[in-house]
């Protein structure tokens, strides 16, 4: 079970807006900043959100992030067939003095 | 264009050693710290180890701690992780990623290759 929790799947239609969570403790994501990846399948992971709310370079803007206390959040609007894919949040922990990823989020686009 | 490749996977026997090569190019290799991040069959990604720019400080997750040691080459531009007392739990695709930066102590990876196949199995 990972330190950061994040729900096993999430699912919605093309065109809807889903939000992935986040949830952690006061020695991880409250206290540093948070990272979201996005792993298509079959491929290696990317840099989605930088810094709790910064988009990496080329991400579209109907991805973003945010973070408040001990739990952060993606959120994707407009969704798309391409969005399909396993969404990972990450963190580094203060008290285990390194880095954290959560278990994954598979989004579904139906 | 930063570019890292992963190589030296396969198939390993339970105690057996393997060591695993990152090539990289397209950036000042001694400039950044760099990681080795692992994901399971059909699981998560879990983080292996991480190393600073000049390779003096070094992190490794308690999984790996004792077994894995990771190290860099900066006159070959080239991280390695020298894997021994292999697992069955140990068989995963081990990613090779960049840090924005000299140091770890974060998780902004900003850079990935496509990652080297082990397999642990008798």
């Amino acid at each position: 079970q990972s330190v950061l929790t994040q729900p096993p799947s999430a699912s919605g239609t093309p065109g809807q807006r889903i939000i992935i969570s986040c949830s952690g403790s006061s020695s991880n994501i409250a206290s540093n900043p948070v990272h979201w990846y996005q792993q298509l399948p079959g491929t290696a992971p990317r840099l989605l959100i930088d810094d709790n709310n910064q988009r990496s370079s080329g991400v579209p803007d109907r991805f973003s992030g945010s973070r408040s206390g001990t739990s952060a959040s993606l959120a994707i609007s407009g969704l798309q067939s391409d969005d399909e894919a396993d969404y990972y949040c990450a963190a580094w922990d203060d008290s285990l003095k390194g880095p954290l990823f959560g278990g994954g989020t598979k989004l579904t686009v139906l | 264009e930063v570019q890292l490749l992963e190589s030296g996977g396969g198939l390993a026997q339970p105690e057996e050693s393997l060591r695993l090569s990152c090539a990289a190019s397209g950036f000042t290799f001694s400039s950044y710290a760099l990681s080795w991040v692992r994901q399971a069959p059909g699981k998560g990604l879990e983080w292996v180890s991480a190393t600073t720019g000049s390779g003096a400080s070094i992190y490794y997750a308690d999984s790996v701690k004792g077994r894995f040691t990771i190290s860099r080459d900066n006159s070959k531009n080239t991280l390695y992780l020298q894997m021994s007392s292999l697992r069955a739990e140990d068989t995963a695709i081990y990613y090779c990623a960049r840090y924005p930066g000299y140091s770890y102590g974060q998780t902004r990876l900003d850079s990935w290759g496509q990652g080297t196949t082990v397999t642990v199995s008798s």
